[in-house]
């Protein structure tokens, strides 16, 4: 079974410059998360979709931070313009759907680095 | 707000000792609890979970974690660890009873760091 899918791996762009990661969870799974990890601390749920609805997106930067899934399936993180703190990993999860016993499985992550 | 306190932010261990990573939560709720690793580079991945029942808890690679609810603990322990547990480790958790918001809450993470 493939994993939750994530791209680019890596990317460097300076200040007030825009990004965007991609993000396409396993296969049937109707819940998508997007959390950001600053180095040293865990993971910060950024946004919740049930399908292609918002759940939650309490902690998400509506200034500067976007996100949509607008077929359901795959997901986009946006982030313009970006500052200094945003260098953080951005993980990409789905579950089959929501609840305790609903296991979350994370993609490998999108480094992001603001110079 | 739910949310855990890893009390110890590294651990270095040797080789096929046994290691303990102390988790605690503070919630006025029944909680769900859980713990992750993330190798490096990579994402998390679940190593247990506990929902409800038996308060000890085996895990996959060897890892397990009892739930003591009168000490608000969920500790993680493997008896003898290689070098391929180096990694870090996330206790995580979710309020139950009462509400729809599952959102899962991370702690600080430890970072287990094998040594031959």
């Amino acid at each position: 079974e493939a994993g939750v899918a994530q791209s680019p791996r890596y990317k460097i762009i300076e200040k007030r410059q825009s990004v965007a990661f991609w993000c396409n969870p396993i296969s049937g799974h109707a819940t998508l998360y997007w959390y950001q990890q600053i180095l040293g601390q865990g993971p910060k749920l950024l946004i919740q979709f049930q399908n292609n609805g918002v759940v939650d997106d309490s902690q998400l930067p509506k200034d500067r931070f976007s996100a949509e899934r607008l077929k359901g399936v795959d997901s986009t993180l946006k982030i313009q313009p970006a500052k200094l703190e945003d260098s953080a990993v951005y993980l990409c999860a789905s579950s089959f759907g929501t609840g305790p016993g609903n296991t979350i499985y994370f993609g490998e992550g999108s480094w992001l680095t603001v110079v | 707000a739910q949310s855990v306190t890893q009390l110890d932010s590294q651990v270095p261990v040797f080789e096929e000792a046994p290691v303990e990573l102390r988790c605690n939560y503070s919630s006025s709720v029944s909680v769900y609890l859980f713990w992750y690793v993330q190798y490096p580079n990579q994402g998390l991945q679940l190593l247990l979970k506990y929902l409800s029942g038996s308060t000890l808890v085996k895990g996959i690679n060897g890892f397990e974690a009892e739930f003591n609810k009168s000490q608000t603990s969920f500790h993680l322990r493997k008896p003898s660890v290689h070098i391929s547990d180096t990694a870090e480790y996330f206790c995580a958790v979710i309020k139950a009873v009462g509400s729809n918001d599952y959102k899962l809450s991370f702690g600080a993470g430890t970072t287990v760091t094998v040594r031959a």
